[in-house]
């Protein structure tokens, strides 16, 4: 089986643009859950979807949002970017809710993005 | 609320000798635990968990993990450690309840393992 792919690898922007990013879960999975890496605070929650419903949002402004595609597929997008948003995007995919079930997360390489 | 800490930034150890890298957690009621390992320029890759039952979990790579409710840890060990082995570790807890809207994996901040020759 494939893995977790995430698209593009990495990214460069100014501020107040705006970014797409894309993650396709391993076949089967219906749960995507999207974090945000940084030297300075770790690992963050951003979201998860599951059946193209979001189920759960960390503590992010509203900047950050996101969706899921029928085929499970899905896209995170951040406007106006913020120096501040520089960091590793890791896309998750697991085969049920982690609201519901312990079943373990496959990460995708990530996304780099660098705002300037 | 629901909280995994390590409280070491960075473990050191000789090839050969085991390695241990610790993790204590705070959650209500039965914790689900984790580990991943993340290489450079990777994403996370899954370790073990630890769901219920035998409170020794083993895993990928010759890693295991002991579950101590008592002392709410769940310590990553390895008893030979390899050069290969150096890479930076996350622990990760999720709260039991499956009503609750927080459902989601808490990281800690991770452990830099670094095993020299």
């Amino acid at each position: 089986k494939a893995g977790v792919t995430q698209t593009p690898r990495y990214l460069i922007k100014t501020r107040g643009q705006q970014v797409t990013l894309s993650c396709s879960p391993i076949s089967g999975h219906r749960s995507v859950s999207w974090y945000q890496q940084t030297p300075g605070q770790g690992l963050q929650f951003l979201f998860e979807y599951f059946s193209e419903t979001q189920r759960n949002k960390g503590n992010f402004p509203g900047r950050f949002s996101g969706r899921q595609f029928s085929n499970s597929r899905s896209e995170m997008n951040v406007s106006t970017l913020e120096l501040g948003d520089s960091a590793l995007y890791l896309c998750a995919s697991s085969l049920i809710s982690i609201q519901r079930g312990h079943n373990e997360q496959f990460f995708g390489p990530g996304t780099r993005l660098t705002v300037l | 609320a629901q909280s995994v800490a390590q409280p070491e930034d960075q473990v050191n150890v000789a090839e050969g000798n085991p390695l241990t890298v610790k993790c204590t957690y705070s959650v209500s009621g039965n914790p689900y635990l984790f580990w991943y390992v993340q290489y450079p320029n990777r994403g996370l890759q899954f370790l073990l968990k630890y769901i219920t039952g035998d409170n020794l979990v083993k895993g990928s790579y010759g890693f295991e993990a002991e579950f101590n409710k008592s002392q709410t840890s769940f310590h990553l060990k390895k008893p030979s450690a390899l050069v290969s082995d150096s890479a930076l570790y996350f622990c990760a807890v999720r709260g039991p309840d499956r009503r609750s809207t927080l459902g989601r994996l808490y990281f800690g901040r991770g452990t830099q393992l670094t095993v020299w020759p």
